[in-house]
């Protein structure tokens, strides 16, 4: 079946301890991404990535780091979260042709107090 | 980057066709028009997708307009199962390929 997997889905941390939310999908997909949900404001690209080892930024990375280095795993990092990065995150990965499905994560809710 | 606008919320009845809008009027040539739902608490889910022609499958069908500034998302039957948020993605055919959200339309099923 294919699964992209997001672990952990619920989680609740401090301010400043560094936590990696990961993504592992089975499809042999080229193509990941990260989104952050925010009331009102929809879905947000973080980042994304086009191969293992080639990743670049969305439309808010401030905060995240990430690293392609397989093919199926794409780690979400926040070196020192802060309040205003609880949110809730999806990962999504699909294959590069722009015209293939896009399969996304059941989502991590992320509390950061 | 090409930026969609849907209607915040729609409504319809259980068992009637509903026709959801979305602007695109800055797409360009490659750029692949999406439509993904999402339930309370779920990833969106897959529901169609296109670049000039109208597209059929079981679960809906795509209107795209030709000169492709906009496109309609048509469920020929609601039924309640249908009522999730509908978000309009464009996805760059080239270079980064980039997702784009639209704030996506809240639709509403009445029994």
């Amino acid at each position: 079946e294919a699964q992209v997997t997001q672990n952990p889905r619920y989680l609740i941390t401090v301010t400043g301890k560094k936590l990696t939310v990961t993504c592992s999908q089975n499809m042999n997909h080229e193509y990941m991404s990260w989104y952050r949900q925010d009331p009102g404001l929809g879905l947000r690209q973080i980042y994304y990535s086009m191969n293992v080892e080639v990743t670049d930024k969305g439309d808010v990375p401030e905060g995240y780091k990430v690293s392609r280095k397989e093919k199926r795993n794409f780690p979400l990092i926040l070196e020192s979260p802060s309040p205003n990065q609880t949110s809730l995150y999806f990962c999504a990965s699909s294959d590069r042709l722009p015209g293939n499905t896009i399969y996304f994560g059941e989502g991590s809710w992320l509390t950061v107090v | 980057d090409a930026k969609t606008t849907q209607p915040n919320s729609m409504e319809s009845n259980e068992e009637e066709p509903v026709h959801l809008p979305c602007n695109h009027s800055t797409i360009s040539g490659t750029d692949y028009i999406h439509w993904y739902r999402q339930l309370p608490s779920q990833g969106p889910e897959y529901v169609i997708h296109g670049l000039t022609s109208n597209v059929n499958n079981r679960m809906a069908s795509l209107a795209i307009a030709e000169d492709r500034k906009s496109s309609t998302l048509i469920l020929h039957r609601a039924t309640l199962r249908d009522a999730a948020v509908y978000y309009c993605i464009l996805r760059e055919g080239a270079g980064a390929q980039k997702l784009v959200f639209g704030q996506g339309t809240r639709l509403t099923i009445n029994p």
